[in-house]
């Protein structure tokens, strides 16, 4: 049972430039979230896909975008970098987002900002 | 306020102690509360989630839930150096859809 994947493990960056990042959800998951973590905090909320919309977001900026596709994977973009941008992002799989919210994440995404 | 408040530790136990990692929210109309556990440079991995008010016992791991004082924690008997993490306590909100996580407690357990 393939787990949630995460592409790329890791990136370096420059400042202004722009990232996508990619996940694919857990086998039989519909729901797709993604997280920021910065060193030394918890993850921060960003958006929540459903049915290949955004169900929810959280306090970021319009440069975080995204995009679910037909079969669930998903996309996170990042416009116009700022170091303040380097983080692991996490993105998390869940079947539905009225279920229990039991989240399985990836290994994450490393994004470094120089 | 946060909406998940964590004490963020370090929280130093002799290995075999009971470690006690607590949690409170501010959303009375949050449902779900879970526990996941992040070692160092990897992600989180789920290690109890409560539903209702209560313990709930999974092995070593034990989680209480007191909904009227908005608090939650997490029992870990017989540490091990092993449970040596960062653990973050998450609240989940079916009606928003809101699933927000607390800044982490770091354990360690000394040997």
């Amino acid at each position: 049972d393939a787990g949630v994947t995460q592409s790329p493990t890791h990136l370096i960056k420059t400042r202004g430039q722009q990232v996508t990042l990619r996940c694919s959800p857990k086998s039989g998951h519909d729901t797709v979230s993604w997280y920021q973590q910065a060193l030394g905090q918890g993850p921060q909320f960003i958006f929540q896909y459903y049915e290949e919309e955004e169900r929810q977001r959280g306090n970021f900026p319009d440069r975080f975008s995204g995009h679910q596709f037909p079969n669930y994977s998903s996309e996170l973009n990042v416009n116009a970098l700022l170091l303040g941008d380097s983080a692991l992002y996490l993105c998390a799989s869940s079947l539905n987002p009225a279920n229990t919210g039991e989240l399985f994440f990836g290994e994450g995404s490393r994004l470094t900002v120089l | 306020q946060k909406e998940v408040e964590q004490n963020s530790g370090p929280l130093s136990v002799p290995e075999g102690a009971i470690a006690s990692l607590n949690c409170t929210y501010s959303d009375r109309g949050s449902q779900s509360f879970f526990w996941y556990r992040q070692y160092s440079g990897k992600s989180p991995e789920l290690i109890m989630s409560i539903y209702s008010n209560g313990d709930k016992e999974d092995g070593r791991f034990t989680a209480q839930l007191n909904k009227a004082s908005q608090y939650v924690s997490l029992l870990i008997r017989d540490s091990q150096p092993s449970d040596s993490a960062t653990y973050l306590c998450a609240v989940f909100t079916s009606g928003t859809y809101k699933y927000i996580f607390g800044t982490g407690t770091r354990l360690k357990v000394l040997a």
